[in-house]
C-alpha cells in the first residue's frame, strides 16, 4: 500500500551542495512528474516522464536534471544548489492514457528542501 | 505568469456555512482537476471534468466546469471542520497529464 514514496522527507543544504531527491511509486505507472510549490504560488512543473528512458522539461527545468532508467523511479537531481531552490517538492505518478475521471495522479508526501 | 486564477485566496467560516471557489483562466482546457492539500502531505484528487458545462457532485461538495472550458467553481455544502485544506484546481491542455495549478485557496472551517 505503499504509492508513490518520497525520501528524504526533509533536507538543509548549503550554496553549492548537490543533492537527489528520490522518488518510487509501486503502481507500475508510466507517467511521473515532478513539481515544487513555493508558498502562495501552487505547484510549478519541474520535469516529466511518459516512461523508463523518456524524460522532457515542464515549466521551470533550469538547475535540475532527471533520469528514469526503470518503470518505478525517477530522482530528481540539484547540481549546485542555490537559495531560489529553497522549496517542497513533490513527486506524482498516473498510469499511461489520457486525462480522464478514472485516471487519477498520485503525489508523494514531498520533500522539504531549504538551501542555505 | 500565473495561467490559473483561483478566488479567494484565503476563506474562513463557520460550521454548516456553504463557500464557494472559484478557478478562472483566458486558456481553454482539455481537462481540469481540484485537489485538496493539507499539512505536510500532498495534494490528493478530488475530481476530474472533461466536458464544458460538466456537473459533479462528490458528496457536499460540488464541482461544475464552464461551458467554455476556461473556468471552474467548487462548491461546499454545510461545512465541516474535516474540509479545511488547501484547495488547489490545476488544467491542462495535452494528453500527456501537464497540469498548470492555480495558486490555491486555503479554506477554514471552525466548529
Amino acid at each position: 500500500n505503499a504509492g508513490v514514496t518520497q525520501t528524504p522527507k526533509f533536507r538543509i543544504l548549503k550554496i553549492g551542495q548537490s543533492m537527489t531527491l528520490q522518488c518510487a511509486q509501486d503502481m507500475n505507472h508510466n507517467y511521473m512528474y515532478w513539481y515544487r510549490q513555493d508558498p502562495g504560488m501552487g505547484l510549478k512543473l519541474i520535469y516529466y516522464s511518459v516512461g523508463a528512458g523518456i524524460t522532457d522539461k515542464g515549466e521551470v527545468p533550469n538547475g535540475y536534471n532527471v533520469s528514469r532508467s526503470t518503470t518505478e523511479d525517477f530522482p530528481l537531481r540539484l547540481e549546485l544548489a542555490a537559495p531560489s531552490q529553497t522549496s517542497v517538492y513533490f513527486c506524482a505518478s498516473r498510469p499511461q492514457g489520457g486525462v480522464s475521471a478514472k485516471n487519477i495522479q498520485y503525489f508523494g508526501a514531498g520533500t522539504r528542501l531549504s538551501v542555505l | 505568469t500565473q495561467l490559473l486564477e483561483q478566488s479567494p485566496q484565503f476563506l474562513s467560516i463557520q460550521e454548516g456555512e456553504n463557500l464557494t471557489v472559484y478557478c478562472n483562466s483566458s486558456s481553454v482546457f482539455s481537462s481540469l482537476q481540484w485537489y485538496r492539500q493539507e499539512p505536510g502531505e500532498g495534494p490528493v484528487l478530488l475530481v476530474t471534468v472533461v466536458t464544458g458545462g460538466e456537473v459533479k457532485k462528490l458528496k457536499r461538495l460540488t464541482f461544475q466546469f464552464g461551458d467554455a472550458r476556461k473556468d471552474s467553481s467548487l462548491h461546499i455544502t454545510a461545512a465541516q471542520p474535516g474540509d479545511t485544506g488547501l484547495y488547489l484546481c490545476a488544467g491542462s491542455t495535452d494528453s500527456w497529464g501537464k497540469f498548470q495549478f492555480g495558486a490555491g485557496t486555503q479554506v477554514v472551517v471552525t466548529p
